[in-house]
């Protein structure tokens, strides 16, 4: 259980074009997304939270106007970068908490997606 | 601002020993702890978690440590297998939300 499933896993295209990536829970409601930036060999960062039918709320030095999250649903958020550069190239992985427990003793554990490798030419 | 960070960055384990993975956290305030296990190109997944009013948790071939007194977390695993072999991070969550802080990373090098 606690499946989250992101898309497309992989992306490659052109610098200025803009990206849409997916966040889904599949079997549970996920009232809160995370979205996390990681590059190789590196720690994952945070880049925002939302929150179902509310606006993200962005860490510091993050733009907003430059990446732009939907969680319209309650099963779904989309990260829409755009006009992507080369540096915007990197791996961005989502996930849901709201679910049930993995076996843990949090009240919220996050699931993680598979992540998304987006390449900028 | 606060952090988490690892103090091995590269762990070269023989098959069948056992691994320690160290954390050391800054933030005082925060109530939960995760240990996580990256393989390459996925996302994390979750090994096991810890409330900061426990010491030690068991799951299956691993256990967490916590030390709040010098703010230290440690992720066991015993009999350390060829699957093992991945990057771990521990994760930790302050107080107030729901937001987690991710530390550095150690890679796990598993040798036959």
């Amino acid at each position: 259980g606690a499946v989250v499933s992101q898309h497309p896993s992989w992306v490659i295209c052109k610098s200025g074009t803009s990206v849409k990536i997916e966040c889904r829970s599949l079997d549970f409601q996920a009232t809160t997304m995370f979205w996390y930036r990681q590059f190789p060999k590196q720690s994952l960062m945070l880049m925002a939270t939302s929150n179902e039918g509310s606006k993200a709320t962005y860490e510091q030095g993050v733009e907003k106007d430059k990446f732009l999250i939907n969680h319209a649903s309650l099963t779904l958020s989309t990260l829409t970068v755009t006009s992507a550069h080369p540096e915007d190239s990197s791996f961005y992985i989502c996930s849901a908490s709201g679910g049930f427990r993995t076996g843990g003793v949090g009240n919220q554990p996050q699931h993680f997606g598979d992540g998304t490798r987006l390449s900028i030419l | 601002g606060e952090s988490v960070g690892l103090h091995l960055p590269t762990l070269s384990v023989q098959e069948g020993d056992n691994s320690i993975i160290n954390c050391a956290y800054s933030n005082s305030a925060s109530d939960y702890f995760i240990w996580y296990k990256q393989e390459s190109g996925k996302g994390p997944q979750f090994i096991i978690d810890i409330r900061s009013n426990m010491d030690k948790r068991q799951g299956q071939r691993v256990t967490v440590l916590l030390n709040k007194t010098v703010k230290h977390l440690s992720l066991q695993i015993a009999a350390t297998q060829p699957g093992d072999s991945a990057v771990y991070f521990c994760a930790e969550k302050g107080a107030a939300g729901n937001k987690l802080t991710f530390g550095g990373g150690t890679r796990v090098l598993v040798k036959p």
